[in-house]
């Protein structure tokens, strides 16, 4: 069976703050992919990133890093500046070889000017 | 393109009642899915599709039945509503099994029965 945590429910910063975003997975597959979605208050959901588990490099997009340790099972995700539009729910999911995506329960993140 | 086009956006259904969500995508897509997202849950798969003619169930299928007689097509159907259906549902496909890939979503269908 495939698992994400995010134990964080909701996280409220000020803008222009750093803020990171944790993800745990459990799997008991070798070759698995890890994903972000981004749901913004309109309700879609956006995806941000996808990662392979033999790839343990850190990615970084614009204010976006992400860091994937598989030492801990983790994959991490850091906004860097934050700013209001990145007021949303944020999950983090796991494909490890079935045919379907298992998601967290979602980081809600509140943004303050 | 038009993606992942689900429909109606919203519907107010009487417990009791049926209806049918509509998905359709114009990618070329083998795999679809149906999920249900409920306030601090996440999203949970109710039923998905490796290709036209093939259904399997998710996580949370009761209260549902899908059917995918088309590559592009793959509706939900909702069969004596009831209140613990009110959700907001996702339809998503994907070339293979998203491993590779990820999922394409739709927008969303937010349902509510009273």
């Amino acid at each position: 069976a495939q698992k994400v945590t995010q134990a964080q429910t909701e996280i409220s910063v000020v803008e222009k703050e750093d803020v990171t975003l944790d993800c745990v997975y459990e799997t008991r597959d070798t070759t698995y992919y890890l994903f972000w979605y981004k749901q913004p208050p309109s309700g879609e959901l956006v995806f941000l990133i996808r990662r392979n588990s033999f790839d343990e490099q850190n990615e970084i997009s614009g204010r976006y890093s992400w860091n994937f340790q598989k030492s801990t099972s983790s994959f991490n995700f850091t906004i860097t500046a934050s700013q209001v539009v990145d007021s949303a729910v944020y999950f983090c999911a796991l494909n490890s070889g079935y045919s379907t995506l298992t998601f967290g329960k979602g980081t809600m993140l509140l943004v303050s000017p | 393109n038009a993606g992942v086009t689900q429909t109606p956006k919203f519907r107010i259904l009487k417990i009791g009642q049926s209806m049918t969500l509509q998905c359709t995508q114009d990618m070329n897509h083998n795999y679809m899915y149906w999920y249900r997202q409920d306030p601090g849950m996440g999203l949970k798969l109710i039923y998905y599709s490796v290709g036209a003619g093939i259904t399997d169930k998710g996580e949370v299928p009761n209260g549902y039945n899908v059917s995918r007689s088309t590559t592009e097509d793959f509706p939900l159907r909702l069969e004596l509503a009831a209140p613990s259906q009110t959700s907001v549902y996702f339809c998503a496909s994907s070339r293979q099994g998203g491993v590779n890939y990820g999922y394409t979503f739709g927008s969303g269908t937010r349902l509510t029965v009273v």
